[in-house]
């Protein structure tokens, strides 16, 4: 089992949608969350970290749940540019490093 | 753009040949981490450099080897190399190399193919 559990995707969703990526995470010394956005054939960036009271960035909102190991992102009203491929992120300390463990990813597709 | 530079961009090796990758840091980042993305997967995390030594290392095998230059630039080594070993090298820096929180600037990226 990976450490970080994405849904496989791809999501295919018209302009305008609501679409929302979860994510699990399985070792619970894991400090902090992030989501990254890659697109294709290009460097992940950092879109936002997430924190646990939640944290909302324009069209975009973050959910953790310490308890449950969850993290989640929903992106509202739907642009072509945001289609890309989503990868969920952990850190954590091991061995005296800090650490980014990645999910595998979700792909985005957004239509017209 | 993150400051992180990465060359060359595309590379091209046969099996069993050796290949070095370069990561030139955000100006004030002391600490390198390289990470090897496979085509569909998400980056996995090789080593980290900091302050020139080796300050971790994921599950990669000895002929994936490292280097840090007093200019915290970073160089990636891979020996012998296998068809699996083909993918996206990454190289991200940090100014921490502990705080959790502290946010890794990636650079565009080394793409490997071996045939």
């Amino acid at each position: 089992r990976k450490e970080v559990e994405q849904d496989p995707g791809p999501f295919n969703v018209p302009e305008g949608a609501t679409v929302a990526f979860n994510c699990t995470y399985s070792n619970s010394a894991s400090q902090s969350f992030f989501w990254y956005r890659q697109d294709c054939r290009k460097e992940p960036k950092l879109l936002m970290s997430v924190y646990s009271s939640g944290n909302e960035d324009g069209r975009f909102t973050a959910q953790l749940n310490r308890a449950s190991q969850y993290i989640s992102l929903l992106i509202r009203d739907s642009k072509l540019s945001d289609s890309a491929t989503y990868l969920c992120v952990v850190s954590r300390l091991s061995g005296g490093y800090n650490k980014l463990i990645f999910g595998a990813g979700t792909r985005l597709a957004v239509h017209p | 753009e993150t400051g992180v530079t990465q060359s060359p961009t595309h590379l091209i090796k046969t099996r069993g040949q050796q290949v070095t990758l370069r990561c030139s840091s955000q100006s004030g980042h002391n600490t390198v981490s390289w990470y090897q993305q496979a085509l569909g997967q998400g980056p996995q995390f090789i080593f980290q450099y900091y302050r020139e030594e080796e300050n971790g290392r994921g599950n990669f095998p000895p002929r994936f080897s490292g280097l840090q230059f007093p200019n915290y630039s970073s160089e990636l080594n891979v020996n012998a190399l296998e068809l699996d070993d083909s993918a996206l090298y990454l190289c991200a820096s940090s100014s921490d190399r502990v705080a959790s929180t502290d946010t890794q600037y990636f650079g565009p990226g080394t793409r490997l193919t071996v045939l």
